[in-house]
This record gives C-alpha cells, structure tokens and sequence, in this order.
C-alpha cells in the first residue's frame, strides 16, 4: 500500500531561522514527488517537483531534496519569514496507473517573531 | 482573475438537508478533483474526472454526488448531510492525472 510519512507533525521556529521538514515515502512505481504550502485557510500550492533523476530543486529560500535508494525527502527552508508559518504537505505520484496522489499528513510549520 | 474558484465559502446548515458545492476552474485543465480535509489536515481524495468523465470514486458515501457538466465545472451535490460531514472541502484540476494540483480556496462546511 503506497503511504507517505511526514516529520516532525509541527515545528514552532524563531524567525530567520533555518528549518528541515521530512518526508518518507513507499510509493511505487515513483514517479514524481511535490511539496504543497498551505497557508490557513487557502488551498495547497504547489512548491517544487522532484523526479527519479533528480537530488536538489531549490525555489527561492525553499530547497528540496530527493534521495530515491531510501526514498526519502526534505524540504529546507532557509532564514525563515512569519509568511512561512504554513502547513507543508508532502504528495508522492505513482507511475503505475493508479491516478491517485499518496499524500502526506503535513507539518505545521509556525514562525514566531 | 482566480484560477480555481469555489462557492460557497462557508457553508452551515442542519443535519438532513441537501447541499451543492460549485466549482469551476479557466486554466483549460482536463482534470478535476474533489477533496476532504478533515480536522487533523488530511487531505483525502474523494472523486476525480477527466474530461467530464468519472475516473476516481473513493470510498465515498452515495450521498455525495459530483457533477460535471463540462471540463471546467466539477459541482458536488450532498444528500442528507451528516454530522461527521463537516469538514474543509477542496476542489482542485491538472492537466492529466498526477501533475501538478492546482487547488480553490476551500468550502467549510459546517452541519449542526
């Protein structure tokens, strides 16, 4: 069964601070892995797209990385903003035709001036 | 102009009555979706269409029931609401299955 773990469930930081949130996967056939932000009360948008070839992606302050052998990522968020507090969720696509994303749980990421 | 809009925003009513989520999205996407998100965040895939046609029904109760008039509508209708109904509800669309999510603002739904 395809199932996507994500650590820590929360996280509270000081602003300016660097942080990394953690994802483990065993979704398969892989095909792609995405990093969604959700602020409170918005829909999800999507941060970055990592496939099988790929091992860092960074978008702005945000830099993720993709270990395939252990099936592991992590999204890094550097010098952290209040505007980072956020849900981050963790969504892992099959190539196997299921057509169902195996999403995360999420880590709720508080910045505190 | 918004990419994904849903409507209503908020949504209270009493338990028993019939309620309609809209959706419409004007990125030209093949893909609509409708998604739970329960109390916890968990976002839970409940119905997908690809150009108007049915193609995910997750385990969902038949009270729910979407409604695709055409590629950029995906409405979903609810019977009978429950109480364990109320929760965030999530309309999304792709171009194709498992690209990238484009998601609308949310429809909390609320029975008392």
């Amino acid at each position: 069964k395809n199932q996507v773990e994500q650590s820590p469930q929360s996280l509270i930081i000081l602003e300016g601070k660097n942080c990394t949130l953690q994802c483990n996967y065993t979704v398969s056939p892989f095909s792609n892995l995405r990093w969604y932000k959700q602020d409170t009360g918005r829909g999800p948008v999507s941060l970055t797209i990592m496939t099988f070839s790929e091992n860092t992606k960074s978008n702005g302050r945000y830099t993720a990385t993709l270990d395939a052998d252990t099936k592991q990522s992590s999204l890094h968020i550097t010098a952290s903003q209040l505007s980072d507090s956020a849900s981050y969720i963790c969504v892992v696509s099959d190539s196997g035709g299921s057509y169902i994303p195996t999403f995360g749980r999420g880590t709720s990421l508080i910045v505190h001036p | 102009d918004t990419a994904v809009s849903q409507t209503p925003k908020y949504l209270v009513t009493q338990m028993g009555n019939d309620k309609s989520i809209k959706c419409e999205q004007n990125l030209g996407h093949d893909t609509m979706y409708w998604y739970k998100q329960d109390s916890k965040k968990f976002l839970k895939i409940m119905f997908s269409y690809n150009n108007k046609e049915l193609i995910i029904n997750e385990t969902v109760p038949n009270r729910f029931s979407p409604k695709s008039p055409d590629k950029a509508h995906l409405n979903l209708h609810i019977n009978s609401l429950e109480l364990g109904d109320s929760a965030v509800y999530f309309c999304a669309s792709s171009f194709g299955q498992s690209e990238k999510l484009f998601f609308g603002s949310g429809t909390q739904l609320s029975v008392l």
